[in-house]
C-alpha cells in the first residue's frame, strides 16, 4: 500500500544551522502538508501546499520557515536558522482531490542543541 | 478560534472491555473530522473520517459518530484488545483543509 514517507528519521543539529526535512507524498496526490508536535504537546498546523504554491499557513511559520516542492515526488520544509523550539516531531501529510483522508508519514524528530 | 478537547487524558480498561472516546470542538462549522491512532515515536494512521453531513463511520471494531451541531465525537472501540493501546488523537478539518488536533486519549488495554 502506497504510504507518505520522510527523511531523515531523527536529525540533531546546532542552533542557528539550516535544515531541511525531506518528504515524499503518496504519489498521485496533489494536496501536502507539514505539522510538529512538540514533546507532550498536540500536533499543531504549519503550512498547507497545493499547485505548487501555499495555500495557507500558521503563525508559527514564518519567515524562517519555506516549503518546497523540487520536483514531482519530494516536498520539503527548510528552516533557515533553527531555535531550541524548533525541536519537535515534524510529520509530512498528503492527499488526493477526490478524497478527504489526510495520511501521514512517520514523521523525522529534530533535535535542536 | 477552533479548539478541540478530549477526554479523558488516559484510560486504563481490562482486555474484552468497550469504550468510549470523546472529542468536543468549539466551532461547528467543519469540513470533517478525523481519528487518528499514535503509537509511542510513531506517525499517525488515520482509523476514520466523518464528513460534516455524516452521523457516523464504522470499520471493524471501530466506530466514530459525529454530532456538529453539539460540537461532539465519539470513539467507540469494541472489545478492546492490548493492541488497540496508543494514543487515539481526533482532528477537525476546517474549510481551508488544515486539521486542527485535540490532546489526545492515551488508551491503555491489560490483558
Amino acid at each position: 500500500e502506497p504510504e507518505v514517507t520522510q527523511t531523515p528519521s531523527h536529525q540533531v543539529t546546532q542552533m542557528g544551522q539550516e535544515v531541511i526535512l525531506r518528504c515524499v507524498p503518496i504519489s498521485n496526490h496533489l494536496y501536502f502538508y507539514w505539522y510538529r508536535q512538540i514533546l507532550g504537546q498536540k500536533v499543531e498546523f504549519l503550512v498547507s501546499f497545493y499547485n505548487n504554491e501555499i495555500s495557507e499557513k500558521s503563525e508559527i511559520f514564518d519567515d524562517q520557515f519555506s516549503v518546497e516542492r523540487p520536483d514531482g515526488s519530494n516536498f520539503t520544509l527548510k528552516i533557515r536558522s533553527t531555535k531550541l523550539e524548533d525541536s519537535a516531531m515534524y510529520f509530512c501529510a498528503s492527499r488526493v482531490d477526490s478524497q478527504e483522508t489526510q495520511y501521514f508519514g512517520p514523521g523525522t524528530r529534530l533535535l535542536v542543541l | 478560534k477552533q479548539e478541540v478537547t478530549q477526554i479523558p487524558a488516559a484510560l486504563s480498561v481490562p482486555e474484552g472491555e468497550n469504550l468510549v472516546l470523546n472529542c468536543s470542538f468549539t466551532d461547528s462549522a467543519i469540513y470533517n473530522l478525523q481519528w487518528f491512532r499514535q503509537d509511542p515515536g510513531k506517525g499517525l494512521t488515520s482509523l476514520l473520517l466523518i464528513q460534516s453531513s455524516q452521523r457516523e463511520q464504522t470499520s471493524g471494531r471501530l466506530n466514530a459518530s459525529l454530532d456538529k451541531s453539539s460540537g461532539r465525537s465519539t470513539l467507540y472501540i469494541a472489545a478492546s484488545q492490548p493492541g488497540d493501546s496508543a494514543t487515539y488523537l481526533c482532528a477537525v478539518r476546517n474549510q481551508g483543509g488544515k486539521l486542527i488536533f485535540g490532546q489526545g486519549t492515551e488508551l491503555s488495554v491489560k490483558p
